[in-house]
């Protein structure tokens, strides 16, 4: 079974800092691998995927993540953040296409905590 | 919004007793699927169901059931309830069973058993 581990639960940054969310996964076939992210108050959605292609996916508000296969990781990352991008990420894997399972295991969260 | 409308909001009860919760997906959607948030769990798949029928299954207990129904709604009964049931649950839609990923959630359940 497929299992996600997010190293971070807290990061706290200042605005305009970089940020890298890691993200590792456990699962030997192919996957699609997704960031979903939670803002104060509101339902999950959808911030980049990954299926197949160019291993470096850009997403919405200026997010972006990198599949690197050798090392099972998904990391994702915003070159400057802002005080809107307090919110609180999940990294999630789906096992591999053609089969009827289709879970979507999530990692545990990280927590995002921007400072103006 | 997501378009998945899910009921009650917020939903208090004690030990023992049972409660229902309902998910109304986007339209359009056929699959469903339940998870169950807590503070030492994370996010944990409880179930899927794709156009009325069972598709994948996750750690849900057996004190748990859920199905959806023909206007593709579905329920999830928490029975025999614990304090360790205290958690936010919730729905999410996406258009076909089959793997493009992109699940829109509700904006959850919050059970507190007391």
């Amino acid at each position: 079974a497929q299992s996600v581990s997010q190293h971070n639960h807290h990061v706290i940054l200042s605005e305009a800092a970089s940020l890298e969310l890691g993200c590792n996964y456990s699962y030997g076939g192919t996957v699609n691998l997704f960031w979903y992210v939670q803002y104060p108050g509101q339902h999950l959605q959808l911030l980049l995927k990954y299926f197949s292609g160019d291993p470096l996916v850009k997403g919405i508000k200026g997010f972006e993540a990198e599949f690197i296969k050798s090392k099972f990781s998904f990391n994702l990352r915003k070159p400057s953040v802002q005080w809107s991008d307090t919110a609180e990420y999940f990294c999630a894997v789906m096992a591999g296409s053609g089969g009827s399972n289709y879970k979507l295991t999530f990692g545990k969260g990280t927590l995002l905590t921007v400072n103006p | 919004d997501s378009g998945v409308t899910q009921t009650p909001k917020h939903l208090i009860t004690a030990t023992g007793q049972r409660v229902t919760l309902r998910c109304s997906p986007r339209s359009g959607d056929l699959s469903v699927y339940w998870y169950q948030q807590s503070l030492d769990q994370g996010l944990q798949f409880l179930i899927q169901y794709y156009n009325g029928e069972e598709r994948a299954k996750g750690n849900i207990l057996e004190r748990f059931s859920a199905q959806q129904f023909p206007d593709l709604h579905s329920e999830l009964n928490l029975s025999s309830l614990e304090l360790g049931d205290s958690a936010l649950y919730f729905c999410a839609s996406s258009v076909s069973g089959a793997g493009t990923g992109e699940l829109f959630f509700g904006e959850g359940s919050r059970l507190t058993v007391l």
